[in-house]
């Protein structure tokens, strides 16, 4: 069965950081672009960051860009996400996707498998 | 920036037909994606490369475009469909539309 798993949410204070993952099982993870897509409370869904299916190319929505950093180890199935400076704004379920073809990451392709997801509080 | 537009809500009842709509200018030129949320849940994809549907969806889930829209149309509403759906397409980057609360009367 294909699923993703992410972990690592929690509350952290304004200006803090945090790191996510995102452990991926039963298909081929170097072989596809994977993303974080956002939820903030209420409210509906924002893609965040892509990341090849190498690792060799990110990319990064404007919201987020020079704060958080994708990444992945393909030894170990996992995605990453790097989030610094973060804000009040960038409270969300931040949930991890698995791009439904190719390993290059193309912003028309949709996303075939999700994560259940991982809350982030940013908070004082 | 590129926006996609859905109507905040429909509602039918069962046994109807739903149609929610998905408008923005890139779509002529750009496949668009649907996903299915039920509350406390992952999004669900229901309709792939505008009208695909993939494996272990209903067939009651079909989609359609023409022009500047593009059309998530669910046969024979069930209570379980009741959900917000979202279309998803491109520009630049991924964009989401901002999302349709389905309401099954």
């Amino acid at each position: 069965e294909v699923q993703l798993l992410e972990s690592g949410g929690g509350l952290v204070q304004p200006g803090g950081s945090l790191r996510l993952s995102c452990a991926a099982s039963g298909f081929t993870f170097s072989s596809y672009a994977m993303s974080w897509v956002r939820q903030a409370p209420g409210k509906g869904l924002e893609w965040v960051s892509a990341i090849s299916g190498s690792g060799g190319s990110t990319y990064y929505a404007d919201s987020v860009k020079g704060r958080f950093t994708i990444s992945r180890d393909n030894s170990k199935n996992t995605l990453y996400l790097q989030m610094n400076s973060l804000r009040a704004e960038d409270t969300a379920v931040y949930y991890c996707a698995k791009t439904d073809r190719g390993s290059y990451y193309d912003p028309s392709h949709g996303m075939d498998v999700w994560g259940q997801g991982t809350t982030v509080t940013v908070s004082s | 920036s590129y926006e996609l537009t859905q109507p905040p809500s429909v509602s039918v009842s069962p046994g109807q037909t739903a149609r929610i709509t998905c408008s923005g200018d890139a779509l002529p030129k750009q496949y668009a994606y649907w996903y299915q949320q039920k509350p406390g849940q992952a999004p669900v994809l229901v309709i792939y490369k505008d009208s695909e549907r993939p494996s272990g969806i209903p067939e009651r889930f079909s989609g359609s475009s023409s022009g500047t829209t593009v059309t998530l149309t669910i046969s024979g509403v069930q209570a379980e469909d009741e959900a917000d759906y979202y279309c998803q397409s491109a520009d630049s980057s991924v964009v989401f539309g901002g999302g349709t609360k389905l309401t099954v009367l």
